[in-house]
């Protein structure tokens, strides 16, 4: 199957800093997902993006497709962007050869005061 | 609008019982997932729903594992004889219409088997 290397796997940083998260995969994909996982086990949908730049407020992602990566940046960090940070994607090709989502193994960031 | 729901949040559950753990996904969404999140690891597939018919079920650790969806919307996935390393969070997403699309996820059951 596909694999999702995510780096690094964790990252302490003070409030104010910026940083870079950054996904590898092994195939070529038709869905890929950055999601943050809050405290409570949630998560929550920062971006869908199979290919290009995007960017929400204080975060920002890009994926090259070509090249098989994508990242994630977070700018002004804050104490509440602590948490997990997954990196997800579908492998391209059929609808049913391929339905899962394969999550890397996460990125544990901790912001602090 | 409201988002993926799953019941309930936290089961506890003695080795050997069987639960059953619902997903809502949102309104109108074709397709739906089931996950499972074992202490410190990513989300790892189970199966896969396009409205009432399972499309993949490769993801299903044993046959003590079981999903259904009947009428293309509420889904639940039942485990049988449960054993400790069913321990996780089970999680359900769902998407508009293709596995491709955006999937989102529901805060997930946590199941403890003691």
């Amino acid at each position: 199957g596909i694999q999702v290397e995510q780096s690094p796997p964790d990252l302490i940083l003070q409030e104010g800093a910026n940083s870079t998260l950054r996904c590898n995969f092994s195939d070529s994909v038709n869905n890929l997902q950055w999601f943050h996982q809050n405290p409570w086990g949630q998560l929550i949908n920062l971006f869908y993006i199979p290919s290009g730049t995007k960017q929400n407020g204080r975060l920002s992602a890009t994926t090259v497709a070509t090249e098989r990566y994508s990242l994630l940046y977070i700018s002004s960090s804050q104490t509440t962007d602590s948490g997990v940070y997954f990196c997800a994607v579908k492998k391209g090709g059929r609808e049913t050869s391929g339905s899962r989502l394969t999550f890397g193994e996460g990125t544990q960031l901790t912001v602090n005061p | 609008g409201a988002g993926v729901s799953q019941s309930p949040r936290y089961k506890v559950a003695k080795r050997g019982q069987d639960v059953a753990l619902r997903c809502d996904p949102i309104s109108g969404h074709v397709s739906l997932f089931w996950y499972q999140q074992a202490l410190g690891q990513g989300p790892e597939f189970l199966t896969y729903f396009q409205n009432e018919a399972q499309l993949d079920k490769s993801g299903l650790p044993s046959d003590r594992f079981f999903a259904e969806r009947p009428e293309g919307s509420v889904s639940t996935l039942k485990i049988q004889r449960t054993q400790q390393e069913d321990s996780a969070v089970y999680l359900c997403a769902s998407s508009l219409v293709l596995a491709s699309y955006e999937q989102y996820f529901g805060p997930g059951t946590r199941l403890t088997v003691t």
